[in-house]
């Protein structure tokens, strides 16, 4: 079935460097990806629509500049923090839409990355 | 009012049980619903899609719709430890995206 790896899967850094997370589809080409950010005990909360080859669309609120998407190819999505701070830290997760068809519009998803700016 | 209203739990069940996880929705112009179980420092992952109203079974999973009432239900029979997760409702119009309800943590009692 479709694969989606995420990495890192955890990551400690400091206040104001950078870390970069990369997703992947393994086994299928994704054309769109999305990162999502999850609080403890709250949903997925969409921050960005990735695609290949063009500028991601950020949704209302998420700081462009803060959170730099690109995806390349049809098979990476990376997500970039850009000098993280303690309120940065959260669990992001991507995923991969597997388009139209039986499935519609169901998404596979990475593994997440559990972040913590200290 | 959030478009998408998931009790978040927890629910606590002995092994063998019937669970009843349920979702209300605003939007009518939601068409195409899922349900994810996600466990702990996961990713989720899709186990019932539903287009539409009406009933859905696979194994001991049923997803249910029932559009004039803007409310959607996933049973789980014969419940089993390992199906301790937190089960994620979410809902699409047929864009894009998708809109995620808060999450259902549910134990299982052995």
């Amino acid at each position: 079935g479709a694969v989606v790896s995420q990495h890192p899967s955890w990551v400690i850094c400091k206040s104001g460097t950078s870390v970069k997370i990369e997703c992947r589809s393994l086994d299928f080409q994704a054309t769109t990806m999305f990162w999502y950010r999850q609080f403890p005990k709250q949903s997925l909360m969409l921050m960005a629509t990735s695609n290949e080859g063009s500028k991601a669309t950020y949704e209302q609120g998420v700081e462009k500049d803060k959170f730099l998407i690109n995806h390349a190819s049809l098979t990476l999505s990376t997500l970039t923090v850009t000098s993280a701070h303690p309120e940065d830290s959260s669990f992001y997760i991507c995923s991969a839409s597997l388009g139209q068809g039986a499935l519609g519009y169901g998404y596979t998803f990475g593994s997440g990355t559990r972040l913590t700016v200290v | 009012q959030k478009e998408v209203e998931q009790d978040p739990g927890p629910l606590s069940v002995p092994e063998g049980a019937i669970v009843s996880l349920n979702c209300t929705y605003s939007n009518s112009a939601f068409q195409y619903f899922m349900w994810y179980r996600q466990y702990s420092r996961k990713g989720p992952e899709l186990l019932m899609y539903t287009y539409s109203s009406g009933n859905k079974e696979d194994g001991r999973f049923t997803a249910q719709v029932d559009k004039s009432s803007k409310y959607i239900s996933l049973f789980i029979r014969d419940s089993q430890p390992s199906d301790s997760a937190t089960y994620l409702c979410a809902m699409n119009t047929g864009g894009f995206k998708t809109i995620f309800g808060a999450g259902t943590r549910l134990f299982v009692k052995a």
